[in-house]
């Protein structure tokens, strides 16, 4: 069972768009939520992450929105460029020991 | 700094062999884990490790996977009798002070069983 559930599986933007992903769960337990960007060939990297005290997380042109009572958070970048073109995982965690991760939104910024 | 490091890089093996895949985490780092990447798949937990113990194994897809992590530092993943569907790109990541931290990831091990 998919504990975390990532939307849509691929994006295609604009130059200067507006991209946002979507990632819902079920575990009320969550307690962080991270997202990751991955470029082909690499490991993801850590992107920027919320807890759910807040329901707003900005850095730079990257925002995570939380909503604790739908369980559901979202990605938005803004002004995309064609260098945020990459694939995207969402995740939570518990105290504990596991993240469990979406299965990833493939990001394209054309030029 | 030098960040996670996994070796190799690339891996073809033959249906039925074992591997052996290793992870050198960010000195210092106390948690290790393991994740499978399919293509076009999520990343899939593996295992976790909190110094030289495994507190959770519940991602190990069967008793052909193992892990090991000695001196709370390298760790090795090994498969055992490899299958064709264990083909995929196996990550390590490592964090300071467990599970709330970030997770700095490694380039990751490219496994192809032919």
């Amino acid at each position: 069972q998919q504990q975390v559930k990532q939307s849509p599986q691929s994006l295609i933007v604009q130059k200067g768009g507006i991209s946002i992903i979507n990632c819902a769960y079920e575990n009320t337990a969550f307690d962080y939520f991270p997202w990751y960007q991955q470029f082909p060939g690499k490991g993801p990297a850590l992107l920027i992450a919320i807890r759910p005290d807040v329901s707003e997380k900005k850095e730079g042109r990257f925002t995570i929105s939380f909503n604790k009572s739908a369980k559901q958070f979202s990605l938005h970048i803004m002004d995309s460029q064609p260098g945020d073109s990459a694939t995207y995982f969402c995740a939570a965690s518990i105290t504990g020991n596991q993240f469990y991760f979406g299965t990833g939104t493939s990001l394209t910024v054309i030029p | 700094g030098a960040g996670v490091s996994q070796s190799p890089s690339n891996k073809v093996t033959e249906k039925g062999k074992d591997v052996e895949l290793r992870c050198d985490p960010i000195s210092g780092h106390t948690a290790l884990y393991w994740y499978r990447q399919s293509l076009g798949q999520g990343l899939e937990f593996l295992i976790y490790f909190q110094g030289n113990s495994a507190p959770d194994k519940s991602g190990l897809p069967s008793d052909r996977f193992s892990a090991e992590r000695t001196g709370g530092s390298v760790s090795t993943l090994t498969i055992q009798r490899t299958q064709q569907e264990d083909s995929a790109v196996y990550l390590c990541a490592s964090s300071p002070f467990g599970t709330k931290e970030t997770q700095y990831f490694g380039p990751g091990t490219r496994l192809l069983v032919l």
